[in-house]
C-alpha cells in the first residue's frame, strides 16, 4: 500500500492558521470516516490530535481541527504557536483492512 | 494512567527474526473495544504501520510485511509481542507500540519507542 500524500513542509508566523492536506485514494480516505491525525515532536512518540476525521480526543486543544473532501482529508492548526513546531502526520484505514500514515510534514512556526 | 513499554533486543543480525515485547500498566488489555499494535519509524523518515492484534486472537497486518509478520496478545500478562522474520537493513527503525480504538481507529497511548538496528 502506497503512503498518503502530505506536504513536505509548512510553515506559519506566530497567531495564524495553516493546512495540512493528506491525500489518498477511493480505497483510504475517500471510502472511510476513520482518518486520524497525528503530531510528533523529536525524539518523542506520536500524539494523537485528531480521530474519525474531525473529533479530537480529551485534553487536545481546539486550535487543532479536522475535515475531509473526497480524497483529502485536512488538518488545520488555528492560532499558531511556538509549540506547534513539529512533524504531522495523518493516518487513514483502507480496504484492505489494515491502515496507512502519510509521508509527515513539517511544521516550523517562523 | 495507562502506560506502555518496549523491551527486546537493539541488535538483530541480518535474516534472523525481531521480537518485541510491548507490557501494558495501569489498565486492562482485555477489553474488545481496544486493539494492541505496532508501528516502526525508520532513523528520520516517517511513520509505518505494522499491525495490530486483539484480546480474541484476531490480526490485522500490513499487506507489505504480512507474510514476515506475526503480533499475538497475552492477556495472563498483561503483554502483547512483535516477530518479524527474516529481517534486512531496511527494518533498521524505531518500534513503537500503541492502543488503537476498535471504533475510532486512532492511536491514543504510545509507548516511548525502542531502536532496533539491524546488523550484517
Amino acid at each position: 500500500q502506497s503512503a498518503l500524500t502530505q506536504p513536505a513542509s509548512v510553515s506559519g508566523s506566530p497567531g495564524q492558521s495553516i493546512t495540512i492536506s493528506c491525500t489518498g485514494t477511493s480505497s483510504d480516505v475517500g471510502a472511510y470516516n476513520y482518518v486520524c491525525w497525528y503530531q510528533q515532536h523529536p525524539g518523542k512518540a506520536p500524539k494523537l490530535l485528531i480521530f474519525e476525521i474531525n473529533y479530537r480526543p480529551s485534553g487536545v486543544s481546539n486550535r487543532f481541527s479536522g475535515s475531509k473532501s473526497g480524497n483529502t482529508a485536512s488538518l488545520t492548526i488555528s492560532g499558531l504557536q511556538a509549540e506547534d513546531e513539529a512533524d504531522y502526520y495523518c493516518s487513514s484505514y483502507t480496504s484492505s483492512n489494515s491502515w496507512v500514515f502519510g509521508g509527515g510534514t513539517k511544521v516550523t512556526v517562523l | 494512567q495507562l502506560q506502555l513499554q518496549e523491551s527486546g533486543p537493539g541488535l538483530v543480525k541480518a535474516s534472523e527474526t525481531l521480537s518485541l515485547t510491548c507490557t501494558v500498566f495501569g489498565g486492562s488489555i482485555s477489553s474488545s473495544s481496544y486493539n494492541w499494535g505496532w508501528i516502526r519509524q525508520p532513523p528520520g523518515k516517517g511513520l509505518e504501520w505494522i499491525g495490530h492484534g486483539y484480546n480474541g486472537g484476531s490480526t490485522y497486518y500490513n499487506p507489505s510485511l504480512k507474510s514476515r509478520v506475526t503480533i499475538s496478545v497475552d492477556t495472563s500478562k498483561k503483554q502483547f509481542s512483535l516477530k518479524l522474520s527474516s529481517v534486512t537493513a531496511a527494518d533498521t527503525a524505531v518500534y513503537y507500540c500503541a492502543r488503537g480504538g476498535r471504533a475510532s481507529g486512532g492511536l491514543d497511548y504510545w509507548g516511548q519507542g525502542t531502536l532496533v538496528t539491524v546488523s550484517s
